[in-house]
């Protein structure tokens, strides 16, 4: 099993609503990554969780919270969004070894309204 | 500051023309070079990394630290080939971040 599941694949949400994006692997990887991509644009690092710890915040606004309950699961929660923020949300692991893969998601397509 | 840059948007040929996709990167450390393709409505998968020095689907990269250049080259080209195609920089070892390039298409014509 390669994959990194990502749901939902659509979401739409208004400036005031809350809501999470959820991504899971059981590649046993201890890195994961939020990657946003703007329509024609190359990915951008947003997050990573390292062995569950946040290690990495590319000064992301703070209407973006991740979460990373346990070493399979990492979550997105959005709130106060504004319409700027819709974009393809790409979510990916890797493993602990110098050498690992990074594995990507298909994505959750995000549009504020 | 990490940096890769694509130079072309779009690369347009025919079946069975050699491709060549550049990439140039600027790094001060020891770079971890990576190509990624996206196909229409599919995930990113990575291609190739450098230190691996292999051959995926025809696709050959190699690293020439002189010219910082890391080109991705397929001698014959395929209509299957048509994606877009991202360079991408990583630093050093462990839980690295990729710095991607802004991504080249290619589009492979009968």
């Amino acid at each position: 099993d390669t994959e990194v599941t990502q749901t939902p694949k659509h979401l739409v949400m208004g400036m005031t609503n809350k809501k999470s994006l959820k991504c899971e692997q059981h590649m046993g990887h201890r890195a994961m990554y939020w990657y946003k991509q703007k329509a024609k644009k190359p990915p951008e690092l947003m997050f990573v969780y390292s062995y569950e710890k946040l290690s990495i915040n590319e000064s992301v606004p703070s209407r973006f919270s991740p979460e990373c309950p346990n070493s399979s699961l990492l979550n997105l929660h959005l709130h106060a969004l504004q319409p700027e923020d819709s974009a393809l949300y790409l979510c990916a692991s890797r493993s602990g070894k110098a050498e690992g893969t990074i594995y990507f998601g298909e994505g959750s397509w995000l549009t504020v309204v | 500051a990490q940096r890769v840059t694509q130079p072309e948007k779009l690369l347009s040929v025919f079946k069975g023309a050699p491709v060549e996709l550049k990439c140039n990167y600027s790094y001060s450390g020891s770079p971890e070079l990576f190509w990624y393709v996206q196909y229409s409505r599919q995930r990113l998968q990575l291609l190739l990394r450098h230190i691996s020095r292999e051959s995926i689907k025809g696709f050959t990269a190699d690293l020439n630290k002189g010219e910082t250049s890391f080109h991705l080259k397929k001698p014959f080209a395929q209509e299957e080939d048509s994606a877009m195609y991202y360079c991408a920089l990583g630093r050093g070892t462990g839980f690295q971040k990729l710095v991607f390039g802004t991504g080249t298409r290619l589009l492979v014509s009968p």
